[in-house]
């Protein structure tokens, strides 16, 4: 059974770094064609793809982030992170980690509530 | 990027109605489209995946057609669990871009 749960700060103040972890069982990041991937969804609005990360360590990142986003995993722990540097209220958001296998993302994280305020 | 334009924004259907929903992409993505259905509150589950197969455990009234630029989800007999968001995905080129969403009520 695949799941996955996401973790961050709650609430942080424009300008720190949101760092989250995303937690994962019933697959693993060293296998052959597995990834994880972020998305993130401001609270009534759409979803907003962020950044990949494979078995191999490949990464891919969406550039409207520019150069604030970096992904990141430790295999052995089944976990995968996302850093988002110099945070402002924009970034307020549910974010969610999902299993990139095959059929694309196909299990979500149930998501984590991140809040930027002053 | 690739523009996936998503239409309608919002729609009401009758119990048993039949129903689709459509994306038009700003180029050819080759059929890497996928459909999701989100619940209030919940995150996204994953309906469709490479344009037309049906994923493990999702009920046959949903099905997944079309190729090149233009792709739609059809529901064929609206039942109340079926109230909610649908959003579809391309992962053709990066970066991946989703539709604006599908707001699906019961009438």
């Amino acid at each position: 059974q695949v799941t996955l749960k996401e973790s961050g700060p709650g609430i942080l103040q424009p300008s720190q770094t949101l760092s989250l972890t995303c937690t994962f069982s019933g697959f693993s990041l060293s296998t052959y064609g597995m990834g994880v991937g972020w998305i993130r969804q401001p609270s009534g609005k759409g979803l907003e793809w962020l950044a990949n990360i494979w078995w191999d360590d490949d990464k891919y990142y969406n550039p409207s982030l520019k150069n604030r986003l970096t992904i990141s995993k430790d295999t052995s722990n089944n976990q995968a992170f996302l850093k988002i540097t110099n945070v402002d209220t924009a970034d307020t958001a549910t974010y969610y980690c999902a299993r990139i296998a095959i059929r694309g993302l196909d299990y979500w994280g149930q998501g984590v509530m991140v809040t930027v305020s002053s | 990027d690739i523009q996936m334009t998503q239409s309608p924004a919002s729609l009401s259907a009758s119990l048993g109605e039949t129903v689709s929903i459509e994306c038009l992409a700003s180029e050819d993505i080759y059929s890497y489209l996928a459909w999701y259905q989100q619940k209030p509150g919940k995150s996204p589950q994953l309906l469709i995946y490479a344009a037309n197969r049906l994923q493990d455990g999702v009920p046959s009234r949903f099905s997944g057609s079309g190729s090149g630029t233009q792709y739609s989800l059809k529901i064929s007999g609206m039942q109340p669990e079926d109230e909610g968001d649908y959003f579809c995905l391309q992962g053709s080129k990066f970066p991946w871009t989703f539709g604006g969403g599908t707001k699906l009520e019961l009438k």
